[in-house]
């Protein structure tokens, strides 16, 4: 497998603009994860998704994002409108419950919004 | 929820010499205690875990500890390499529920010659 694929690595977006991050978990990983990573806050978890259904989203910052996960394969990082402040690295990880507690980390979305 | 606190933030060793970070936690349930290892442009990778059955674990150079009375537990390396040079964060988490970690601030690792 090649791991959790995330697309774009880099985004660089004007203020008010529609942002989509994207993410393919590992094969057969049940829960899938979104991070955001930044020098203030460290890693942070977003939301998280279980047999593709949500099932925390109180990280998620404000109405301005969301994410869905339409199937076991894909799921999405909306952000909209954008503002500077979500500039930061968004990770996406999955893991597998039954074997491991084990998350398996994406190489990152380096997003800036200027 | 679960709180977890690491120190140093930034930590430098020369090459041969040993690495301690160390991480409280907050959540008495916690029992599942990961360390990711980050390197320049990718995202964080596990390198060791430790459950709260066990106190200490060993995979090579490195070792984990855990004190559950205390809530802490910390990351040992030995015989450092530039190679160590990264950075690590701690986590606490559930296992056999949700695969929700809580992760700590991170500690810059510098392994100088």
């Amino acid at each position: 497998d090649a791991g959790v694929i995330q697309s774009p690595r880099h985004e660089v977006t004007e203020m008010g603009q529609e942002v989509t991050l994207r993410c393919k978990p590992i094969s057969g990983h049940d829960y899938l994860f979104w991070y955001r990573q930044t020098m203030m806050r460290g890693l942070e978890l977003l939301i998280y998704f279980n047999n593709n259904v949500p099932i925390d989203d109180s990280g998620m910052p404000e109405d301005r994002f969301s994410a869905k996960m339409p199937n076991a394969s894909f799921s999405t990082l909306k952000i909209q409108p954008s503002e500077p402040r979500d500039s930061a690295v968004y990770f996406c990880a999955s893991s597998f419950r039954v074997r491991d507690t084990e998350a398996f980390f994406g190489q990152g979305t380096r997003l800036t919004v200027v | 929820g679960e709180n977890v606190e690491q120190h140093p933030s930034t930590l430098s060793v020369q090459e041969g010499d040993s690495a301690v970070i160390k991480c409280t936690y907050s959540d008495s349930a916690s029992n599942y205690f990961p360390w990711y290892k980050q390197e320049l442009g990718k995202g964080p990778q596990l390198i060791i875990d430790i459950r709260s059955n066990v106190g200490e674990k060993k995979d090579q150079r490195i070792a984990v500890t855990l004190n559950k009375t205390a809530k802490h537990f910390s990351l040992h390396i030995t015989e450092t390499q530039p190679e160590d040079s990264a950075v690590y964060f701690c986590a606490a988490g559930l296992t056999g529920t949700a695969s929700k970690l809580t992760f700590g601030t991170g500690t810059r690792l510098q392994v100088t010659l």
